[in-house]
């Protein structure tokens, strides 16, 4: 069954700094996978989306993630924080179901928290 | 850019209570979902709905769930009897074609007091 585990619920990096949210997933079939992001009292937005075309891919805001089959990981990272980029993100893999529709699985979430 | 709109953005309930929350899925869209995420939990899947019906629904859906596609327009999830742990934000989420990304409305934020 498809799964998602992210490591860290809570990262601190300072304004200017690398962002690495660490995601890692199990399927036994060649995933969809996903990084989304929610701001406070917000819905959840799309970063970027893992699709089986290029491994690395380039979401909004500046965000990518690789897609690195051999780790089964799918790492979200940013190489300057700013300070609007505090929220809670999100990696989710996609599940086709019975009924033919896909779901999302999703991680627990990482808190992203950006000091000045 | 369209989107998906939830109303209303909050709502208080008593424990017992019957609740609807509406959703407006992306006009062209023809797959719906309603996901919930308990206060400092994951987001957890619901239901999935497609041709006028459940297509998938997970173990947290049960009989005091449902959902229903009133017009050609709104997508509804009912909670017949509120309990306090239906506390939770709901999310509802479109897609056109059942393949991801789903695109997801502000949520609806419920209170079971």
């Amino acid at each position: 069954a498809q799964s998602v585990t992210q490591l860290g619920s809570h990262v601190s990096v300072s304004e200017g700094a690398l962002v690495l949210l660490r995601c890692n997933y199990s399927s036994s079939v060649p995933p969809y996978l996903f990084w989304y992001v929610q701001y406070p009292n917000q819905g959840l937005q799309l970063l970027l989306k893992y699709t089986s075309a290029a491994t690395l891919v380039k979401g909004i805001n500046g965000f990518e993630a690789e897609f690195k089959k051999s780790e089964t990981s799918f790492h979200l990272t940013k190489p300057s924080a700013h300070m609007s980029d505090a929220a809670e993100y999100f990696c989710a893999v996609s599940l086709t179901t019975q009924g033919g529709s896909e779901k999302l699985v999703f991680g627990k979430g990482t808190k992203l928290t950006v000091n000045p | 850019e369209p989107e998906v709109t939830q109303t209303p953005s909050h709502q208080v309930t008593q424990m017992g209570q019957e609740v609807i929350l509406r959703c407006v899925p992306i006009s062209n869209h023809l797959y719906f979902y309603w996901y919930r995420q308990i206060l400092g939990q994951k987001v957890e899947f619901l239901v999935s709905f497609y041709n006028n019906e459940i297509s998938e629904k997970s173990e947290i859906f049960d009989d005091q769930f449902s959902v229903e596609r009133p017009d050609g327009s709104n997508f509804t999830l009912k909670i017949r009897s509120t309990k306090l742990e239906d506390s939770a934000m709901y999310f509802c989420a479109s897609s056109g074609t059942g393949v991801p990304p789903l695109h997801f409305g502000n949520g609806t934020r419920l209170t079971v007091t």
